[in-house]
């Protein structure tokens, strides 16, 4: 049974486009909310991250919302560009130093 | 430069026999862990270590060995591979509260795909 969800399994968005990616759990006990990004051939690397007691975390281009009593994530990229075109996978972290990932998103950012 | 190196990056191997991926990180992190990424599935992790000597099951243990006798270094053992563990596998490290908001952040090396006929 996964406790970490991401139901579109890939997104089409046109450059300068404002892009959603979406991230649903069933657990309530995790502490941080993590997005990282993967490119082909390449490890994820880390985008950004929000903590439990927080609703939005804003870095640049990319801001993440937690919507604790819904149990959802989301990671808006605004504007897209065609260097975010990549597999993005939402990390929820428990215990300290446990994650769990979600099975991740293909976002193409169209020029 | 701060990093995760993983080797093999790429190997073929047939059923049985025993093979080693090798992890080693230079940013004297505590904490390093292996996932395996499989289609639709995401990251799972297979085995985790806070420290030098000290490691714990993760998620899809099963198949595989880990140790961890130096803090750079923690391999992967396959004692008797078989085709389910045919897979594209991550090393990662991490030490506490070193992201943004608190949360522990892992750094990743380049994957390691491994086919196992």
């Amino acid at each position: 049974d996964q406790q970490v969800k991401q139901n579109s399994p890939s997104l089409s968005v046109q450059e300068g486009r404002i892009s959603i990616l979406n991230c649903d759990y069933t657990n309530s006990m995790f502490d941080y909310f993590l997005w990282y990004k993967k490119y082909p051939a390449e490890g994820p690397t880390f985008l950004i991250s929000i903590s439990s007691i927080k609703d939005k975390n804003e870095d640049g281009r990319f801001t993440v919302f937690l919507n604790k009593s819904a149990k959802h994530l989301s990671l808006h990229i605004v504007p897209s560009q065609p260097g975010d075109s990549a597999v993005y996978f939402c990390a929820l972290l428990k215990h300290g130093q446990n994650f769990v990932f979600g099975p991740g998103t293909r976002l193409s950012v169209l020029p | 430069e701060a990093q995760v190196t993983q080797n093999p990056r790429y190997l073929i191997t047939v059923t049985g026999k025993k093979l080693t991926v090798t992890c080693s990180q230079n940013m004297n992190h505590e904490y390093m862990s292996w996932y395996r990424q499989d289609p639709g599935l995401g990251l799972r992790q297979i085995y985790y270590s806070m420290n030098v000597e000290v490691t714990d099951k993760g998620d899809v243990p099963e198949g595989y060995k880990v140790s961890r006798k130096e803090k750079r270094n923690f391999p992967l053992i396959l004692e008797s591979p078989s085709p389910n563990q045919t897979s594209l596998y991550f090393c990662a490290s991490s030490s506490p509260g070193t992201g943004t908001s608190g949360a522990n952040v892992l750094t990743f090396g380049a994957g390691s795909r491994l086919t196992v006929l």
